[in-house]
């Protein structure tokens, strides 16, 4: 059975910088996209960053454009989020997930539970 | 990125039919046959309903329902039953490698 496990959320300071870790396990990891969706307290999902198999297609929301770095170790069957300058509105529960396709579309086949990262002084 | 706009709320009662609506523009939902529907119950992960427009995953039943015409998708569940309530998401492709979702809808099984 295809799992993902987030870990790395926490509380933060703005401004500050923190790296999220997805472990997969139950799939051929290198043959799918990945992508990571957030929800803040009381809102709905937003899609975050999605990396293709190979790692030759990457995207970003406006919103994190330039602040978050997406990338994949296939040899460790893991995703990571690299989050910089981290500000109050990015306070969410981030989900770790795979896509059924190798590059990044939206078919989004299993999700993790999530890890919460919260961003207050 | 402007998020796709869906209904904030619908309801009906069992036995009943829904449809939720998603309306994107030329550059995510008219400009790819790549709409996603999700169910999101609080406190459990999503799951994904209908995929390409109008594709159920296995193990999905077959009251759900996809379609598409221009910029707008729409979700359409039959025979609904009291464990269809939940929130509903749609996603689109866009243009860019980018993805988009909806603002969400809240369905309320009467």
């Amino acid at each position: 059975e295809a799992q993902l496990v987030e870990s790395g959320g926490g509380l933060v300071q703005p401004g500050r910088s923190l790296r999220l870790s997805c472990a997969a396990s139950g799939f051929t990891f290198d043959d799918y996209a990945m992508h990571w969706v957030r929800q803040a307290p009381g809102k709905g999902l937003e899609w975050v960053s999605g990396v293709s198999w190979n790692i030759g297609t990457i995207g970003y929301a406006d919103s994190v454009k330039g602040r978050f770095t997406i990338s994949r170790d296939n040899a460790k069957n893991s995703l990571y989020l690299q989050m910089n300058s981290l500000r109050a509105e990015d306070t969410a529960l981030y989900y770790c997930v795979k896509d059924r396709n190798f590059g990044v579309v939206n078919v989004m086949d299993v999700w993790g539970q999530g890890t919460t990262v919260t961003v207050s002084s | 990125q402007s998020a796709l706009t869906q209904p904030a709320s619908v309801s009906g009662s069992p036995g009943q039919s829904i449809t939720i609506s998603c309306t994107g523009t030329s550059s995510d939902i008219g400009g790819y046959n790549y709409v996603s529907w999700y169910q999101h119950h609080p406190g459990k992960a999503p799951k994904l309903m209908i995929y390409e427009v109008s594709n159920r995953p296995s193990g999905v039943s077959n009251r759900f329902s996809g379609s598409k015409s221009g910029n707008t998708a729409s979700l359409t569940i039959s025979g609904l039953q009291a464990e269809d309530e939940a929130d509903y998401y749609c996603s689109s492709y866009r243009s860019g490698s980018t993805v988009l979702f909806g603002g969400g809808t809240k369905l309320t099984v009467l």
